[in-house]
């Protein structure tokens, strides 16, 4: 099993919709996770961090599921400009469980269309 | 720019040469990575510096790969007889942190990258 595995995509979504990523990551012990974006040709950057209680930044939503070991992200009313990949990040996702290593998931595609 | 810089944005080479990027961090950033990226993938952990000392390498880094941090400043990351199999996007990031801090510790802020052509 894959440290971090995401959804392959690609998603393509009407403007207006609401669409919702997975990631699942292999070690119970992994400390931390992130969500980036990536848009294309451009540097990943931090989108948001995941919590235990979940949390919200406007019209996304981050839920952490930790007997699960699931991840996932929310994106409410998609705009245009949502259009990027979005990446799954995890601290400790390998066997030592590093508490510095970020591992990236292989991200999934999201185009939102007029 | 208080940014991430990576220098050069591009590079093409003939295979065999050898090639180094440089990556100036954040100033205050104890943290210094490097990650490599091909297309339809996920940044690939390189190899971790926590100030000058070099943590972790990854087993992806092959022994054409070297990285240092002299300083604990700016870094260099060097592959030496290039392959084609090397052609990607390198990136640094730096993040400020300390052992056993997690929480806020590890946002990553990352460079533009530096692509990599071998032809």
């Amino acid at each position: 099993r894959k440290e971090v595995e995401q959804d392959p995509g690609p998603f393509n979504v009407p403007e207006g919709a609401t669409v919702a990523f997975n990631c699942t990551y292999s070690n119970s012990a992994s400390q931390s996770f992130f969500w980036y974006r990536q848009d294309c040709r451009k540097e990943p950057k931090l989108l948001m961090s995941v919590y235990s209680s979940g949390n919200e930044d406007g019209r996304f939503t981050a839920q952490l599921n930790r007997a699960s070991q699931y991840i996932s992200l929310l994106i409410r009313d998609s705009k245009l400009s949502d259009s990027a990949t979005y990446l799954c990040v995890v601290i400790g996702a390998n066997s030592g469980g590093s508490n510095y290593k970020l591992t990236f998931g292989k991200g999934t595609l999201l185009t939102v269309n007029p | 720019d208080t940014g991430v810089s990576q220098d050069p944005r591009h590079k093409i080479t003939k295979r065999g040469q050898n090639v180094t990027f440089r990556c100036d961090p954040i100033s205050e950033h104890n943290r210094l990575y490097w990650y490599r990226q091909t297309l339809g993938q996920g940044p690939e952990f390189l190899t971790y510096f926590q100030n000058e000392a070099q943590l972790e390498k990854s087993r992806l880094l092959s022994d054409r790969f070297s990285a240092e941090r002299p300083k604990g400043s700016f870094s260099t990351l060097e592959i030496q007889r290039t392959e084609q199999g090397d052609s990607a996007m390198y990136l640094c990031a730096s993040s400020l942190g300390s052992p056993g801090v997690v929480a806020g510790a590890n946002v990553l802020t990352f460079g533009a990258g530096s692509r990599l052509t071998v032809l």
